[in-house]
C-alpha cells in the first residue's frame, strides 16, 4: 500500500512569490489534515478536510493560505504571496482512525 | 488556550529505560498520542490512549491520566536507532478531529 505522498520534497521562493504544494494521500483516507513545523517548533495543526469538506481550518494563519481538495482525494495548499515567516516544513497527514499516517513534507525556505 | 508541555531534550544510555512526561490543557479530549520523528523524516505513529491506564507495544509503552491531564511515553531496552524527536498529541473536538501537537523531546541514545 502506498503511503502519504507530497511533491514538492523542497522548495525555495522569494518573498512575494506564490507556492503551492500537493499532498496525495493514502487512498481511501476520508480524513487529510495539513500541519507546518517551524524549526525546533511544534508540529502546528492548519487544517483538517473530511472528503472534500473543510472540517476546521482554525489553524491556517491568514488569507494568504488556500487549502483545497476538490473531488475528495488529492490536497493542495497555496501560499501567495509568500512572506519569510511562512518558511518551514509542511507535512501532510491522512487517516481513517485515530492513526494519522504523514507524508515526508515539503520544505519551504522563503528568501 | 489550548497547549501540550513536555521535555524539550533528554539523555540517556543504550540499554536504559526512559520516561518521557507530557501534560495537556485542551478544550476538549479525545485521547492522546505519541508519535515519533527521525530528522529529515515523517513523523510516525507509535501509540494512541483514549482511556486511562496503560498501553504496551514492544519496546514502547505508554500512560494516560485523564484526571491529571498527563501522559507519558515509556521506552525500554533503548537502542541507538531510537534517538529521535518523540511528540505527543491530544485529539480534540473541533469540527472535525483536530490534533494539538506539543514542541516535541529531543532524545540522545548513548552508547
Amino acid at each position: 500500500e502506498a503511503g502519504v505522498t507530497q511533491f514538492p520534497s523542497h522548495s525555495v521562493i522569494e518573498k512575494g512569490q506564490t507556492v503551492t504544494l500537493r499532498c496525495d494521500p493514502i487512498s481511501g483516507h476520508d480524513n487529510l489534515y495539513w500541519y507546518r513545523r517551524v524549526m525546533g517548533k511544534e508540529i502546528k495543526f492548519l487544517l483538517h478536510f473530511v472528503k472534500e469538506s473543510k472540517q476546521d481550518e482554525s489553524g491556517m494563519p491568514n488569507n494568504r493560505f488556500l487549502a483545497e481538495r476538490t473531488g475528495g482525494t488529492y490536497s493542495t495548499l497555496k501560499v501567495q504571496p509568500a512572506e519569510l515567516e511562512d518558511s518551514g516544513v509542511y507535512f501532510c497527514a491522512s487517516s481513517q482512525g485515530s492513526e494519522q499516517y504523514f507524508g515526508p513534507g515539503t520544505r519551504l525556505t522563503v528568501t | 488556550g489550548q497547549s501540550l508541555e513536555q521535555p524539550s531534550e533528554v539523555t540517556a544510555v543504550e540499554g536504559a529505560i526512559v520516561q518521557i512526561n507530557c501534560t495537556y490543557q485542551t478544550s476538549g479530549f479525545y485521547g492522546l498520542s505519541w508519535y515519533q520523528q527521525h530528522d529529515g523524516g515523517a513523523p510516525t505513529f507509535l501509540s494512541y490512549n483514549a482511556l486511562d491506564g496503560l498501553e504496551e507495544t514492544g519496546r514502547f509503552s505508554s500512560f494516560l491520566s485523564r484526571s491529571d491531564s498527563y501522559g507519558y511515553l515509556l521506552l525500554q531496552e533503548l537502542q541507538m536507532k531510537d534517538s529521535a524527536s518523540y511528540f505527543c498529541a491530544v485529539r480534540s473536538p473541533g469540527g472535525g478531529f483536530k490534533t494539538i501537537f506539543g514542541a516535541g523531546t529531543r532524545l540522545f541514545v548513548k552508547a
